[in-house]
Formats: C-alpha cells, sequence, structure tokens
C-alpha cells in the first residue's frame, strides 16, 4: 500500500515570496489534514478535510495560507506571502473518517520550508 | 483544551539501557492515546496507540498503558538499540478528533 505522499521535500523561498505544497493521501482515506511542525515542537493543526469540505480550518492563518482539496483527493497548501516565522516541516497526513473509528493518522514525509 | 505534556530531552541512553519518556495529558473525557516516533529526516510514524483505560499498547519491544487514575500513557522499552534513536511524540485524539501533540522527547542511544 503506498503512502502518503508529499511534494517537494524542501523548499527555500524569499520573505514575501509565495509556495505551494503538495499532497497526495492514501488511497480511499476520506480525511486529509495539514500540521505544520517548527523546529522543536510537536505539530499543530492547520486544516483539516473530509472528502473536499473544510472540517476544521480555525487554526490556518487566512490571511496569508489557503488550501483545497479538489475532487477530495489531492490537496495543495499554499502561502502568499511567506514571513520568517513560517519556516518549519509541513506534514500532511490521512485517515478513513474518524465518524468510522478512523483515528489512526499516517503521515507523509513532510516538506521542509526555509523562509530567508 | 486539551493537552499533552512530555519530559524534556534529549534523553541520552546506552545501548540496552532502559527506557521511560514520561507523558500525562489533560482532557475532557476519556480520549484514545498514541506515541508516534519520528526517525531523523522522515515523517512521524505511528508507534503504539490504546483505547480504554488499562489498555496496553505494545510494538516494537515499545509498551505504554493507559492510566486513567494519572491521566498518564508513558512510553517504557527494556532494551534500547542505537537505531531506536529518534524523536518521540504523545499524543490524544480530543472530542473533535483533532489529534493532539505534545512537544516530543529527542532519544538518543549510544553503542
Amino acid at each position: 500500500e503506498a503512502g502518503v505522499a508529499q511534494s517537494p521535500r524542501y523548499k527555500i523561498i524569499e520573505k514575501r515570496q509565495s509556495v505551494a505544497f503538495w499532497c497526495n493521501p492514501i488511497s480511499g482515506h476520506a480525511t486529509l489534514y495539514w500540521y505544520q511542525q517548527i523546529l522543536g515542537q510537536g505539530p499543530k493543526l492547520l486544516i483539516q478535510f473530509q472528502n473536499n469540505g473544510v472540517v476544521d480550518d480555525s487554526q490556518l492563518p487566512k490571511d496569508r495560507f489557503s488550501a483545497e482539496r479538489l475532487k477530495g483527493v489531492d490537496s495543495t497548501l499554499k502561502i502568499q506571502p511567506a514571513k520568517l516565522e513560517d519556516s518549519a516541516v509541513y506534514l500532511c497526513a490521512s485517515s478513513l473518517s474518524p465518524a468510522l473509528g478512523g483515528y489512526e493518522q499516517y503521515f507523509g514525509p513532510g516538506t521542509r520550508l526555509t523562509v530567508t | 483544551g486539551d493537552s499533552v505534556t512530555q519530559m524534556e530531552g534529549p534523553v541520552t541512553l546506552s545501548e540496552e539501557a532502559f527506557l521511560t519518556i514520561n507523558c500525562t495529558y489533560t482532557a475532557t473525557g476519556y480520549p484514545s492515546l498514541f506515541w508516534y516516533v519520528q526517525y531523523p529526516g522522515e515523517g512521524l510514524q505511528l508507534l503504539l496507540k490504546a483505547t480504554k483505560a488499562d489498555d496496553k499498547g505494545s510494538n516494537k519491544g515499545f509498551e505504554a498503558t493507559y492510566r486513567k487514575e494519572t491521566t498518564s500513557f508513558h512510553l517504557e522499552k527494556g532494551s534500547v538499540q542505537v537505531s531506536d534513536s529518534a524523536v518521540y511524540f504523545c499524543a490524544l485524539v480530543d472530542n473533535t478528533d483533532k489529534l493532539i501533540f505534545g512537544t516530543g522527547t529527542r532519544l538518543q542511544v549510544f553503542p
């Protein structure tokens, strides 16, 4: 079974530039998550999708971050414009629907973003 | 809100030593509890889980028991290996199905 795929693995940009990350979840997983992991901290949920609808985006800085999950499969996370404090690893995870007891989340390798 | 507290690292051990990483939680109700591991350069992997009080999760020689009375879920291993060097995260699922992580504990095992 293929795992969660993410690209790119690394990205370096200057502040005020824009960047996009891509995620392909495990086939059949209805729920998709984006997390931000700042160095030395645990992952923090940015947004959760159930199929192609947003379930929770309460911690997404909506003035600069956006995410979409068209067709309920792949997802992209965008930052525009980037700030220095956005430097972090962005993790994508997927799971079966929590309503079906799918609490186990499977994580991709992450994208390490450095903003200079 | 719900939260998870882990012991700070790094934890430095010699090979074959006994490992304990402490984890306590604050939550309404009785959440499912997890330990995730993050090896260098890789994403998080689920190590073990427990869904109700007194459950013991185990995997790869690691164990953790869900203790409702002490709101704890300490990770243990009887004999660590160099290959266990990683960052370990304790986590819970809150009543909105959100995964809440602790800050992580780095384990370094030396030969």
